[in-house]
């Protein structure tokens, strides 16, 4: 089955750019989402289908994916973004959904 | 508005069935391209895809579990169940339902229930 590979974790200052990166096999030729969850709370969608966002998600979150690497780009960092992040695709020839391994992100 | 409640037991003994409902409202499961699906989070890890029913009664497991999963439209047609089978301490995780609209992503997520399997 398909498999998405993310880094553990990723620290980053407030006020500058974090990056989130979903590794998989021509990951490119997927739609990829992404979902952020901060402790004891729900999955959030905050972007789909590579770097759509859905109403009420700031642009400060923004996606993209080419070639076996998809990534998450949150500009402008606050504390408030301290979550796990996962991203998330449909695997279309198993027709099975695939989430990736989570990264958590650190505000220092 | 659309919501998703998911209820169960929250403390199931090894080996034993663990039957869950997700209740929803502000969509209709029939209405063609809607699927529900159930996703788990064990303690401390990731989230992982469960199995999925769709609006024309489709449906598809996760491959890692589908000898001990069955998914099902509930007795009221705003409900969505899923059995597990012969559970172990392994099963034990928060289980969410959530809706995708468009078949490929997770629009909307019930609040989770946390399933404890221990004897």
């Amino acid at each position: 089955s398909f498999v998405l590979t993310q880094p553990p974790s990723v620290s980053v200052a407030p006020g500058q750019t974090a990056t989130i990166t979903c590794g998989g096999n021509n990951i490119e030729s997927k739609s990829v989402h992404w979902y952020l969850q901060k402790p004891g709370q729900v999955p959030v969608l905050v972007v789909y289908d590579d770097s759509a966002r859905p109403s009420g998600i700031r642009e400060r979150f923004s996606g993209s994916n080419s070639g076996n690497t998809a990534t998450l780009t949150i500009s402008r960092v606050e504390a408030g973004d301290e979550a796990d992040y996962y991203c998330q695709v449909w695997d279309s020839s198993s027709d099975h959904y695939v989430f990736g391994t989570g990264t958590k992100v650190t505000v220092l | 508005q659309v919501t998703l409640k998911e209820s169960g037991p929250a403390l199931v003994k090894p080996t034993q069935t663990l039957t869950l409902t997700c209740a929803f409202s502000g969509f209709s499961l029939s209405t063609s391209g809607v699927r529900v699906s159930w996703i788990r989070q064990p303690p401390g890890k990731a989230l992982e895809w469960l199995a999925r029913i769709d609006w024309d009664d489709e449906i598809v497991y996760s491959p890692s579990l589908n000898t001990r999963l069955a998914i099902s439209k509930g007795t009221s047609k705003n409900q969505v169940v899923l059995t597990v089978t012969n559970v172990g301490p392994f099963d034990t995780a928060t289980y969410y339902c959530a809706r995708a609209y468009s078949g490929t992503h997770f629009d909307d997520w019930g609040q989770g229930t946390l399933v404890t399997v221990s004897s």
